[in-house]
């Protein structure tokens, strides 16, 4: 079975740009996250999609957004670029995701680094 | 809410030592316990996990208890390799559909 992939692998932006990332869950997984990671903060959750409805967002400003389509597929969009949003964007899946203390696994794509200038 | 605390490192060991990162955690309950590893410049990989108190989880050598009377889940494995050297990360859930991490150990095997 094919891993989580994300695409793309490698950005460059400048400040005040925007961008879409974009991830492809494990076939069959219906739950996609994303987590931001930088050397500061670790790793750090920004929101969870099941079946195209976001059911938890961390504590990120407005200009994180993300979606999902009918085929689980997901994308996250930064809008107006910030230098502090240089990171690796990991991306998720699982099969229904963790609600309380389950035992759904969340299984990580490679990332996409973004670096903003 | 759930959190973790990670022995932070850096950790440097020759091939063939005994390897122990620390995780303690706070939760509410017992949920999974989860142990993540990256290496060098690729996402996170599942390394094992745990789902209930005295669960032992187990992958490659490395072994990890889910021991609820110290809140522990402490990662070890017996002889560590220079293709072990990566980032750990101990996690759990925290509140509905996310995972909380520690700060990640970084671990170097030196040959």
């Amino acid at each position: 079975k094919a891993g989580v992939t994300q695409t793309p692998r490698y950005l460059i932006k400048t400040r005040g740009q925007q961008v879409t990332l974009s991830c492809s869950p494990i076939s069959g997984h219906r739950s996609v996250s994303w987590y931001q990671q930088t050397p500061g903060q670790g790793l750090q959750f920004l929101f969870e999609y099941f079946s195209e409805t976001q059911r938890n967002k961390g504590n990120f400003p407005g200009r994180f957004s993300g979606r999902q389509f009918s085929n689980s597929r997901s994308e996250m969009n930064v809008s107006t670029l910030e230098l502090g949003d240089s990171a690796l964007y990991l991306c998720a899946s699982s099969p229904s995701g963790l609600a309380g203390g389950g035992a759904d696994t969340q299984y990580f794509g490679p990332g996409t680094r973004l670096t903003v200038l | 809410g759930n959190s973790v605390t990670q022995m932070e490192g850096p950790v440097t060991l020759s091939e063939e030592a005994f390897l122990t990162i620390n995780c303690t955690y706070t939760a509410t309950g017992y949920p999974s316990l989860f142990w993540y590893v990256q290496y060098p410049g690729e996402g996170l990989q599942l390394l094992l996990k745990a789902t209930k108190a005295d669960d032992k989880g187990s992958n490659k050598g490395f072994e990890a208890t889910y021991r609820k009377e110290t809140t522990s889940f402490h990662l070890e494995k017996g002889s560590v390799q220079v293709s072990d050297s990566a980032v750990y990360f101990c996690a759990l859930p925290r509140g509905n559909y996310k995972l909380t991490f520690g700060k990640g150990t970084l671990l170097t095997v030196n040959p």
